[in-house]
């Protein structure tokens, strides 16, 4: 098992760019997750999805988008890249309580983006 | 929304020392998570605890759901155990289960 993937591990955007982070997951895991994390806060929660076709907003969802059209993928896009989108931005999923799963998310291993 | 405030910020050890870190919460919770923070980036999960104490290796988490406070202990710490060490509890106020988090704790342990 792979666990969650991102792709890509870095990039770096020019101000009014896009581009889209992708978070794969083999656990067939129903909730997914997207957070940032920036120097001095703790991680927040951008968007996520409780399954199949659902997404829904979290702390901080301006200025991103986000599509689950397969259970075991979560894009995150940026429609048009700003400096304060400079982050590390992590995926994560977890299974359904209802199924057996329990509250434990699994963490890729990061995007480091940087827009100039 | 469930306020996480987590002490100490930075924490620098020598090698072998017992390590104490803090976690309070504003809201009652079913259960809480430990996450450690590799240097690298990558995150895991280390422990979910609803009461009581938990214990994995050298670390021992415990709860104290009347005080809304929970601590993580290293015995013996290594310069491996080198982390950032997250709290995490549900967010009642979103949905879903979401988490709630704190800003971590770095720790350092030199040899």
């Amino acid at each position: 098992n792979a666990g969650v993937t991102q792709t890509p591990k870095f990039r770096v955007l020019k101000t009014g760019q896009s581009m889209t982070l992708l978070c794969a997951q083999d656990m067939n895991h129903e909730y997914m997750y997207w957070y940032r994390q920036d120097p001095g806060m703790g991680l927040r929660l951008i968007h996520y999805s409780v399954g199949e076709g659902t997404t829904a907003k979290g702390e901080v969802p301006d200025g991103y988008n986000v599509s689950r059209l397969k259970k075991q993928n979560f894009l995150l896009g940026l429609e048009s890249a700003a400096p304060s989108q400079t982050s590390v931005y992590f995926c994560a999923s977890r299974g359904d309580l209802l199924a057996g799963g329990n509250d434990t998310q699994y963490f890729g291993p990061g995007t480091r983006l940087t827009v100039l | 929304k469930n306020e996480v405030e987590q002490s100490p910020q930075n924490l620098t050890a020598q090698e072998g020392e017992f390590i104490t870190i803090n976690c309070s919460y504003s809201v009652g919770i079913s259960a809480l998570h430990w996450l450690q923070q590799h240097p690298g980036g990558g995150i895991v999960s280390l422990f979910m605890l609803s009461s009581g104490k938990k214990k994995h290796g050298r670390l021992i988490a415990t709860i104290n759901i009347q005080e809304k406070h929970s601590s993580l202990h290293i015995t013996a710490s290594h310069p491996r155990d080198s982390a950032v060490y997250i709290c995490a509890v549900p967010d009642y106020g979103g949905s879903q289960g979401n988490l709630i988090f704190g800003k971590g704790t770095k720790l350092s342990v030199k040899p």
